[in-house]
């Protein structure tokens, strides 16, 4: 069975504060993918990972992918109250399902 | 539509009523998965379809659960005598192809929220 092992699952912070959550598995996954969900919506896609050692930034996000594909890391610079949410990794399996940690919830306090 | 559209937004159940969730995806995408989710965990992966066909419902809990997709477009999950610990989020989502790689995004309705009382 493929798990995603993420962490922390709970992170508050001041603004302007670094963090990075990470995500796990003894698995090796095609890709990888990072989410964040807001309250009462669905997961909305930030950015997908497919090549061992990536790494892609997304204004003050970044996010790394091991060299073995089995985990993962999301850096925020900087955060802003605006990144308050559930931050969500998942692995993509060879039929297509995805497969998600257990999130993170981060609140940044003004 | 513009995204994938999920009905009813909220649902009330009396325990043992069964209730049905609608999920309307991107039109023509090829993939529609239902995921549930706790609240703040993450989704826990229910049932996939390629088209009308249901490839995989390794996910389903138990056979109170039966999720369809006739025409393979519009999908319905519906849960019979419905239980308290079947409150949740039930999240639909659509994807152009069969696997999400960087260019076949999934794409996540806003959910159906679930509450058996």
């Amino acid at each position: 069975t493929q798990l995603l092992e993420q962490s922390p699952q709970f992170l508050s912070i001041q603004e302007g504060e670094n963090l990075t959550v990470y995500c796990n598995s003894s698995s090796v996954f095609s890709s990888l993918q990072w989410y964040r969900q807001e309250p009462g919506e669905g997961p909305v896609l930030l950015v997908t990972v497919v090549t061992g050692g990536e790494v892609k930034k997304l204004k003050r996000l970044t996010f790394q992918f091991g060299d073995a594909r089995k985990d993962s890391s999301l850096h925020i610079t900087a955060a802003q109250p605006g990144d308050t949410g559930l931050y969500l990794c998942a692995g993509s399996s060879n039929t297509g399902k995805l497969i998600f940690g257990q999130g993170t919830t981060l609140q940044v306090k003004p | 539509g513009a995204g994938v559209s999920q009905s009813p937004r909220y649902k009330v159940a009396k325990r043992g009523q069964d209730v049905a969730l609608r999920c309307d995806p991107i039109s023509g995408h090829v993939s529609l998965f239902w995921y549930q989710q706790a609240l703040g965990q993450g989704p826990e992966f229910l049932t996939y379809f390629q088209n009308e066909a249901q490839l995989d419902k390794s996910g389903l809990p138990s056979d109170r659960f039966f999720a369809e997709r006739p025409e393979g477009s519009v999908s319905t999950l519906k849960i019979q005598r419905t239980q308290q610990e079947d409150s949740a989020v039930y999240l639909c989502a659509s994807s152009l192809a069969t696997t999400p790689n960087s260019g076949n995004t999934i794409y996540f309705g806003e959910g159906s929220w679930l509450t058996v009382v």
